[in-house]
């Protein structure tokens, strides 16, 4: 198993542009998440989905949207990219939800200049 | 939203010191405590997922404990290594039991 993927490792942006960060996953997991991670903040929840069709919001989803059409593709979308959405994002999946462990993926790191 | 506290925020120890980090959380509506090890320029690893409340696990020198009524959480290093040096991240789920609410994370520095 490759595990959760993510692409791409590294990207710059411009202001107003957007963008597409990759996650796929091949555990067959119901859960994925998007977290950010900015210094001296830890992780923070972006948007997580329970199965394929199905999303919500979490922390801070405002400025990102997300798709689930398949079980193992959980795409995040930035659509006007802003300075403030430079960071780490990483995305996670769990087979369930609460009491089983999240695997995360390699990270993505954004830069909005 | 629920806050997960840690302290400290940061460590630093000696090879071979035993060390223990905590963490806080509202009691209410508890389903599941996690613990991941981060180091740097990786991704977060899971170390433990804690349930019970008096839970106790162990994975080599590392173990952790669990107090649900109380709303904290141990992590305890026996014997620190120059390896062990990353960011410990606790975290528990929302009200809905969908998703996790991490801490700030406890540096572990350990020099040799």
């Amino acid at each position: 198993n490759a595990g959760v993927t993510q692409t791409p490792k590294f990207r710059i942006l411009k202001i107003g542009q957007s963008m597409t960060l990759q996650c796929a996953q091949d555990m067959n997991h119901n859960y994925m998440y998007w977290y950010r991670q900015d210094p001296g903040m830890g992780l923070k929840l972006i948007y997580y989905s329970v199965g394929a069709g199905i999303t919500d919001k979490g922390e801070v989803p405002n400025g990102y949207n997300v798709s689930r059409s398949t079980t193992e593709d959980f795409p995040l979308r930035l659509e006007l990219a802003a300075p403030s959405q430079t960071s780490v994002y990483f995305c996670a999946s769990s087979y369930t939800g609460s009491g089983d462990t999240q695997y995360f993926g390699p990270g993505t790191r954004l830069t909005v200049l | 939203i629920l806050n997960v506290e840690q302290s400290p925020q940061s460590l630093h120890v000696q090879e071979g010191d035993s060390t223990n980090f905590t963490c806080s959380f509202p009691s209410s509506n508890f389903y599941a405590l996690h613990w991941y090890r981060w180091e740097t320029a990786k991704s977060p690893e899971a170390l433990f997922v804690m349930t019970l409340n008096g839970d106790e696990k162990k994975k080599g020198r590392i173990s952790a404990t669990l107090n649900t009524k109380e709303g904290y959480s141990y992590l305890y290093i026996k014997g620190s290594q120059p390896e062990d040096s990353a960011t410990y991240l606790c975290a528990r789920f929302n009200q809905a039991g969908t998703a996790l609410i991490f801490g700030k994370g406890t540096t572990l520095s350990v020099s040799s």
